[in-house]
């Protein structure tokens, strides 16, 4: 079975800073996929970023990036340069070949507020 | 359009009633999920489409959720007899069946 904590129920960060959201993740499987989503009040499921358990580099997206540490089991997202609309609830989710399809598994969500 | 679309965006009902939420997903995606995400926490799964079949139900939390997707496009998530703890936040995804899920707005399904 798989898991994915995040351990940070709200974070805050000033306008224009950088901000790590953290996730580790639990799984027996070699093979698996890592995700995060944006979910703002609108209710929405915005995917930001993704990285495979066999990339050899970190994913980056823009002003986002994904600091996977493999060893450690983590899966960390790194906002730089914050912005307003960046104030949303942020999900890490996993994925690996012990679900069917590309099933996803959920953590419990950081509430990130960027103040400015 | 070309995002995920589900209706109702927002259902209230009484405890007992039936409810039907619908799911229309990207075209051309063959796997369609839904989610139910409770206030405060995240999505958790319960049912998996690839095409027309269930391929895993196995988050459905008992006989009274059932879902269908008879042409392999539209889904129908039916909940029978509704309790309040069935209030929630209903999401629908698809997919190609790997890689990322693009996920709709959800359903906001409330029982009073």
């Amino acid at each position: 079975a798989q898991k994915i904590t995040q351990t940070q129920p709200g974070m805050f960060v000033q306008e224009k800073e950088a901000v790590t959201l953290d996730c580790t993740y639990d799984t027996s499987d070699p093979s698996y996929g890592l995700f995060w989503y944006k979910q703002p009040s609108s209710g929405e499921m915005i995917f930001l970023i993704y990285q495979g358990s066999y990339d050899q580099q970190n994913a980056t997206e823009g002003r986002y990036s994904l600091n996977f540490q493999k060893a450690r089991k983590s899966a960390n997202l790194v906002i730089s340069a914050s912005q307003l609309g960046d104030s949303a609830m942020y999900f890490c989710a996993m994925s690996s070949s012990e679900t069917s399809g590309s099933r996803l598994t959920f953590g419990e969500g950081t509430q990130l507020t960027v103040n400015p | 359009g070309a995002g995920v679309s589900q209706t109702p965006s927002n259902k209230v009902t009484e405890k007992g009633k039936y409810v039907e939420l619908r799911c229309d997903p990207i075209s051309g995606h063959t796997a369609l999920y839904w989610y139910r995400q409770s206030l405060g926490q995240g999505p958790e799964f319960l049912i998996y489409f690839q095409g027309t079949g269930a391929a895993d139900d196995s988050g459905l939390p008992n006989d009274r959720f059932f879902a269908v997707r008879p042409e392999g496009s539209v889904s129908t998530l039916k909940i029978q007899r509704t309790e309040r703890g069935d209030s929630a936040v209903y999401l629908c995804a698809s997919g190609t069946g790997m890689g990322e899920l693009f996920f709709g707005e959800g359903s906001r399904l409330t029982v009073l």
